[in-house]
């Protein structure tokens, strides 16, 4: 079993739609959780992280941890066209310093 | 924010050949130095951490003598594929992170894409 599991999609919404991405871990040392946007041929930028259970908004992203479910979710309201791109999540347990990856998601929000 | 640079983007080279790629932290010092693999559609894959001045830990199954890796200052660390083949064609990707590094910390380049013919 991998440490962390996502659907690699492809998963195309229409403009204005609210997108739901999400990911399951097994370890349950994980602390931190992050969501990374991932242009094609370019380097993961950080969309957000958390490290508690809860929801932790940010303009249209909300990021959701449910740690007794092992499981996290990233939703992205009223999607734009310029929303298309891989969605990462990773997991850090600190102390090692390693980021552990989803395979991403590929979103594709159509006009 | 902080920005992490690599060079070169893209680079196609013989079978064979070796291959270098630069990792810099422009406007801070990274005490750490990750570098990742990214295969089509897959997920970024650890390959190895630098920390500066000391040798790089390797993950399982890199191959430490043909992926060398050199951390020689707070802000530039470099990988080197050696004796490169078609199946080391992949999207290197090199993250940072400050001597106070926390989980948000962590910067990630824009990738080197390799190709090897």
């Amino acid at each position: 079993q991998k440490e962390v599991e996502q659907d690699p999609g492809p998963l195309s919404v229409p403009e204005g739609a609210i997108v739901s991405l999400n990911c399951t871990y097994s370890n349950s040392a994980f602390q931190y959780f992050m969501w990374y946007r991932q242009y094609s041929r370019k380097g993961p930028e950080l969309l957000m992280y958390t490290y508690s259970s809860g929801n932790k908004e940010d303009g249209r992203f909300t990021a959701q941890v449910d740690k007794s479910s092992k499981y996290i979710s990233l939703f992205i309201r009223d999607s734009q066209p310029s929303d298309s791109a891989t969605y990462l999540c990773a997991m850090f347990q600190s102390g090692t310093y390693k980021y552990i990856f989803g395979t991403g998601t590929r979103l594709k929000v159509l006009a | 924010g902080a920005v992490v640079s690599q060079h070169p983007s893209r680079v196609i080279c013989k079978s064979g050949t070796s291959v270098k790629i630069e990792c810099r932290s422009l406007d801070f010092q990274a005490t750490t130095m990750f570098w990742y693999r990214q295969f089509p559609k897959q997920s970024l894959m650890l390959m190895a951490t630098s920390n500066e001045g000391s040798k790089a830990t390797y993950e399982q199954g890199v191959e430490k003598d043909k992926f060398l890796i050199n951390h020689a200052s707070l802000t530039l660390s470099t990988l080197t594929v050696t004796s490169a083949h078609p199946e080391d064609s992949s999207f290197y990707i090199c993250s940072a992170a400050p001597e106070t590094m926390d989980a948000e910390t962590q910067y990630f380049g824009p990738g080197t894409r390799l190709l090897v013919l």
